[in-house]
């Protein structure tokens, strides 16, 4: 079945550093694919998507890139701030009813 | 903006109760999930719902697990009795419903439950 896997937290980051969280994917035909970030105690946010290869999103000076020939959507921040430390979810839909498969989640840690 | 409302956000039962958890989509959504988040995981779809119709409920464990549209717009999801593995957070998202993998799903701030 679709999966998605993504690199083990907790990353842990000074401020201002360059942020890689790595994300691969399994899956039959072509998925949307998402990041979506959680704050502590609150629900789930989109972050950004991607809806088809070589197609770039972004947000907040967050980006990723669907690679279709490495199934990758790797998340990436040029410069991280303490208020971007949260649980970080790469995630893609399935099926024909749009079902989301998340992977684990990977926690950021970012001091000052 | 609009919103996803869920209610209670935190809730705590014995085991062998009877615990329910509602939710309220944005406005217009027709498409309703129900998914659970066990610590230090992702979540977990445990139903969908498209207007007031099941289309996917293959994760439900439904000897325990009970869920219902009825009208289409808010959702309630009943667990009956609650186990100590039913702690997590249970999480509703909406979405438009326009059948498309671009769909965005937009999700409430969840229901933390803890079996004691």
């Amino acid at each position: 079945g679709d999966s998605v896997t993504q690199m083990e937290g907790p990353v842990t980051l000074s401020e201002e550093a360059f942020l890689t969280i790595n994300c691969t994917y399994t899956a039959t035909g072509y998925p949307s694919l998402f990041w979506y970030v959680q704050y502590p105690g609150e629900g789930l946010q989109l972050l950004l998507k991607a809806t088809k290869a070589d197609d770039k999103g972004s947000n907040k000076g967050f980006e990723a890139t669907y690679r279709k020939e490495t199934t990758s959507f790797h998340l990436e921040k040029g410069s991280v701030q303490v208020s971007d430390s949260a649980v970080y979810f790469c995630a893609l839909s399935s099926g024909g009813y749009n079902k989301l498969i998340f992977g684990a989640g990977t926690r950021l840690a970012v001091h000052p | 903006e609009a919103e996803v409302a869920q209610s209670p956000r935190y809730k705590i039962t014995e085991k062998s109760q009877a615990v329910a958890f509602w939710c309220d989509p944005i406005s217009g959504h027709a498409t309703l999930y129900w998914y659970r988040q066990i610590l230090g995981q992702g979540p977990e779809l445990l139903v969908q719902f498209q207007d007031e119709s099941v289309v996917d409920d293959s994760q439900l464990p439904k000897d325990r697990f009970s869920a219902e549209r009825l009208k289409g717009v808010d959702s309630t999801l009943k667990i009956q009795p609650a186990e100590l593995g039913d702690s997590a957070m249970y999480l509703c998202a909406s979405s438009s419903g326009d059948s498309s993998s671009t769909d965005t799903q937009y999700f409430g701030p969840g229901t933390r439950l803890t079996v004691l």
